[in-house]
């Protein structure tokens, strides 16, 4: 597709499961970004991909997150044992190599944690 | 280490109104700086950029200069419309083109008819 796509859009889980989500970025970009936004907390940084390998990891909360990326394209965010602090919205982003290149958004998940 | 600081609002104005939303940065190296704005319901979209001192962003009729001496990157419209109303967003990137942004935490823009 044109844009990078995320999904589910919306997940609603109960807290103590696990929860996926995917992020397809656009075509050739070798760099994806996860962020997540909530209230009050503004924009964080996750993680960062070059690749299939993450230099940067510095944002990822806790160890029940953690993501994978294959084939230098499709990422999944994985959320073990979820907790309600886990509700928020997480954005996927992409970006190409090529010098002054900016990163593009998806819409991001929304996900509840009940 | 980076971070940007940027007014916070809420921010409410008529339309025609002149729009300024303040955004200062700290950086170690020489970054480049952005504006990003979320519309209700929609995903973050590149509003305009700059890469270097001096430069002007501009877009859609949103300006912002980069100011390094005042490390600053305050956006302006000298006439908002409602279509206008959403959440901006000021990021600077760590003076390369790979790697993570370091966003403010967001303006919400209100602008009445």
């Amino acid at each position: 597709g044109a844009g990078v796509s995320q999904s589910p859009s919306n997940k609603v889980t109960e807290k103590g499961k696990d929860v996926e989500l995917r992020c397809d970025p656009i075509s050739g970009h070798t760099a994806l970004y996860w962020y997540r936004q909530s209230l009050g907390q503004g924009l964080e940084f996750l993680i960062y991909f070059q690749g299939n390998s993450a230099p940067d990891k510095s944002g990822l909360p806790s160890d029940r997150f953690s993501a994978e990326r294959t084939g230098g394209s499709v990422s999944t965010l994985t959320i073990q044992r979820t907790q309600q602090e886990d509700s928020a919205v997480y954005l996927c982003a992409s970006s190409s190599t090529d010098s002054n290149q900016p990163q593009h958004f998806g819409d991001g998940t929304r996900l509840s944690i009940l | 280490g980076n971070s940007v600081t940027q007014m916070e609002g809420p921010v409410t104005l008529s339309e025609e109104a002149f729009l300024t939303i303040n955004c200062t940065y700290t950086a170690t190296g020489y970054p480049s700086l952005f504006w990003y704005v979320q519309y209700p319901g929609e995903g973050l979209q590149l509003l305009l950029k700059a890469t270097k001192a001096d430069d002007k962003g501009s877009n859609k009729g949103f300006e912002a200069t980069y100011r390094k001496e005042t490390t600053s990157f305050h956006l302006e419209k000298g006439s908002v419309q409602v279509s206008d109303s959403a959440v901006y967003f000021c990021a600077s990137d760590r003076g390369s083109t790979l790697g993570r942004l370091y966003f403010g935490r967001g303006t919400q823009l209100t602008v009445w008819p």
